[in-house]
């Protein structure tokens, strides 16, 4: 089936630096990815939808100056985290529709990354 | 804004037990609703959707939009089920940006 990475898998940076995470569709085209947040024993909260081409559309309450986002090509998808400190520290996963080709298999439309931990020190 | 509510954190059953995990969600309009399961170290997977009216895995749920429900089903619960489940919506067809549950931590007993 379709594959979506997410490189790095962890990272630790110290509280003022900057981090990006990539996602990318390794077969299959993306023109819209989706960017969650995940704290521990919480549910994922969509953060953002990343549009290739353009800007990307950010839900209520995220700053779109602190996580960046941007779609550089049909199969990548950038999240930077600026000025990160202790409490953007969190697990970060992508997620890509699969629109071409169309439903690789059986009913699975949408695939996730395996996430990125982030650790802000 | 749309909502989705799992009651249960966590879950045990022994194993070839019943299992149940409830889902209930808060929509105006006619959602898309999905189970999500990710097992011990893997990535989040899809396990069904409401408008496939699939079975995956022995696993089963109804979309209830009377009580707003869309509980997930297996009649004989096995040691491999034992994941992280998650309930999700989305609001419109074909867009797949999904509003998720808190997630059940499903354990199976030997």
């Amino acid at each position: 089936g379709a594959v979506v990475s997410q490189h790095p898998s962890r990272v630790i940076c110290k509280s003022g630096t900057s981090v990006k995470i990539e996602c990318r569709s390794l077969d299959f085209q993306a023109t819209t990815m989706f960017w969650y947040r995940q704290f521990p024993k919480k549910s994922l909260m969509l953060m953002a939808t990343s549009n290739e081409g353009s800007k990307a559309t950010y839900e209520q309450g995220v700053e779109k100056d602190k996580f960046l986002i941007n779609h550089a090509s049909l199969t990548l998808s950038t999240l930077t985290v600026t000025s990160a400190h202790p409490e953007d520290s969190s697990f970060y996963i992508c997620s890509a529709p699969v629109e071409f080709p169309r439903r690789l298999s059986g009913s699975e439309t949408q695939y996730f990354g395996p996430g990125t931990r982030l650790l802000v020190l | 804004a749309q909502r989705v509510t799992q009651p249960e954190k966590l879950l045990s059953v022994f194993k070839g037990a019943p299992v149940e995990l409830k889902c209930n969600y808060s929509y105006s309009g006619s959602p898309e609703l999905f189970w999500y399961v990710q097992y011990s170290r893997q990535r989040l997977q899809l396990l069904l959707r409401h408008i496939s009216r699939e079975s995956i895995k022995g696993f089963t749920a109804d979309l209830n939009k009377g009580e707003t429900s869309f509980h997930l089903k297996k009649p004989f619960a096995q040691e491999e089920d034992s994941a992280m489940y998650y309930c999700a919506l989305s609001v419109h067809f074909g867009n797949e940006k999904l509003t998720f549950g808190t997630g059940t931590r499903l354990t199976i007993i030997p």
